[in-house]
């Protein structure tokens, strides 16, 4: 079965940077097109960025473009995020997703890594 | 960028039939994708492209999109449905993929 494993929250001070990891089993990784998902505490889902299942594509939401970068490694089937100069508006859960058979929505997601960025 | 409006909130009675719209300029030109996420716990698919169910989604799901509106409809609702609700779709004109606001399900 699909199993998406996040890890690398935690606390981190305003301006750090952080790397999240999604470990990937159960599906033919290199084949599909992976995602990020936040949920800030008590707000609603917002879409962060995607990678095609060859690395080629990525895109990413305004509200993140230029501090956070996508990337995967086929060979260790693992999904990254690397979000630099934190802020307090960066505080949420992060989830990665499994996009579909078909393009453009989340069909399997990990349980989410909570990252808090506080002094 | 391309805007998704939900209700905040609906509320129902078990038993009965829930209507969760998602509003849209020419939504019905899009494809609609909606989420569960029941409290503590990721979300879940349960309706993709304005009508298709997952495996393991009860018949009970279903979705329809026309004109400025996508509506995921639950029949027979059970204490178990109640949950937030979240549309979303891909914007062509910008590759971005949006998220409605989110609805959440109140079962009486």
């Amino acid at each position: 079965q699909v199993q998406l494993v996040e890890s690398g929250g935690g606390v981190v001070q305003p301006g750090r940077s952080l790397r999240l990891s999604c470990a990937a089993s159960g599906f033919i990784f290199s084949a599909y097109t992976m995602h990020w998902v936040r949920q800030a505490p008590g707000k609603g889902l917002e879409w962060l960025a995607s990678i095609s299942y060859d690395g080629t594509k990525k895109y990413s939401a305004t509200s993140v473009k230029g501090r956070f970068t996508i990337s995967r490694d086929d060979s260790t089937n693992t999904l990254y995020l690397e979000m630099d100069t934190l802020g307090s508006e960066d505080t949420a859960v992060y989830y990665c997703a499994k996009e579909g058979d078909r393009p453009y929505f989340f069909h399997y997601w990990g349980q989410g890594t909570l990252v808090t960025v506080s002094s | 960028s391309y805007v998704l409006t939900q209700p905040p909130s609906l509320s129902v009675a078990p038993g009965e039939t829930a209507r969760i719209p998602c509003g849209g300029i020419n939504i019905g030109s899009k494809s609609v994708h909606w989420y569960q996420q029941r409290p503590g716990q990721a979300p879940v698919l349960v309706i993709y492209y304005d009508f298709d169910r997952p495996s393991g989604i009860p018949e009970r799901f279903s979705g329809s999109n026309s004109g400025n509106a996508a509506t995921l409809t639950i029949s027979r609702v059970e204490a178990g449905d109640e949950a937030d609700y979240y549309c979303q779709v891909w914007d062509s004109t910008s590759d971005l993929l949006v998220f409605g606001g989110g609805t959440k399900l109140t079962v009486l």
